[in-house]
């Protein structure tokens, strides 16, 4: 499974947009960008994935580049409750393993 | 998530005791899985179970040992604790019978041995 790179850290006000990016330049063709954050030593939560096209539902806005080499996850209204550490993991759908890295930990301020 | 439930979510033992983690799911789930997270780093697989029948070694299962009992059950055990396995488990299920590979993990079990 390729390797993600993300920042250790992003801070975001209360009602704006939370944008975190991850790089994955070295993504094959058959692998999966998925994000799943963990609130407080929660059991991580599972938020989107995509392969090619920008995804969007009802917690989240995947944006993935033309040549797959990045992703952008966005939360378009920030809350406090989404205070979390962000993981991306790259994965073929033919694997279980979900390979977490350090993620980014996003503060939400009031 | 309620439909994957952990018992117990705290346990402090001694070094040398058996101990056993349970994992049991009510979303009918094929698959199971079970994670280590030590603080300050991210997750990763001990074991994991495509069925009943079949238990596959994930990246550390050294001094670990699983029981797929039925489908809704999974249990972690250690059967001779040690201090460095102390740590935050979690045990998770993905649907893959569907298609839907997203998995979904329990609250967790923080485990201390002393």
């Amino acid at each position: 499974d390729a390797k993600t790179t993300q920042p250790t850290s992003m801070d975001c006000a209360e009602g704006r947009a939370a944008n975190l990016p991850c790089n994955h330049s070295t993504i094959s063709g058959n692998e999966y960008v998925y994000w799943y954050r963990q609130i407080h030593s929660q059991g991580p939560q599972y938020i989107i994935h995509g392969l090619k096209n920008n995804e969007t539902n009802e917690m989240a806005s995947l944006i993935i580049t033309e040549d797959r080499k990045s992703s952008t996850l966005i939360l378009p209204h920030a809350t406090l409750r989404d205070t979390a550490v962000y993981y991306c993991i790259v994965r073929s759908r033919d694997t279980d393993k979900l390979i977490f890295g350090t993620g980014t930990r996003l503060q939400v301020f009031p | 998530d309620a439909d994957v439930t952990q018992t117990p979510r705290n346990r402090i033992t001694k070094t040398g005791k058996r101990i056993m983690l349970e994992c049991s799911q009510t979303k009918g789930h094929d698959r199971m899985y079970w994670y280590r997270q030590d603080p300050g780093l991210g997750l990763r697989l001990i074991y994991y179970s495509f069925d009943v029948k079949d238990i596959n070694k994930g990246e550390i299962s050294d001094g670990y040992s699983v029981s797929r009992q039925a489908q809704a059950k999974f249990s972690l055990s250690l059967e001779s604790a040690i201090p460095n396995q102390t740590a935050l488990y979690f045990c998770a299920t993905s649907d893959w019978s569907s298609g839907s590979h997203e998995q979904y993990f329990g609250p967790g079990t923080r485990l201390t041995v002393t």
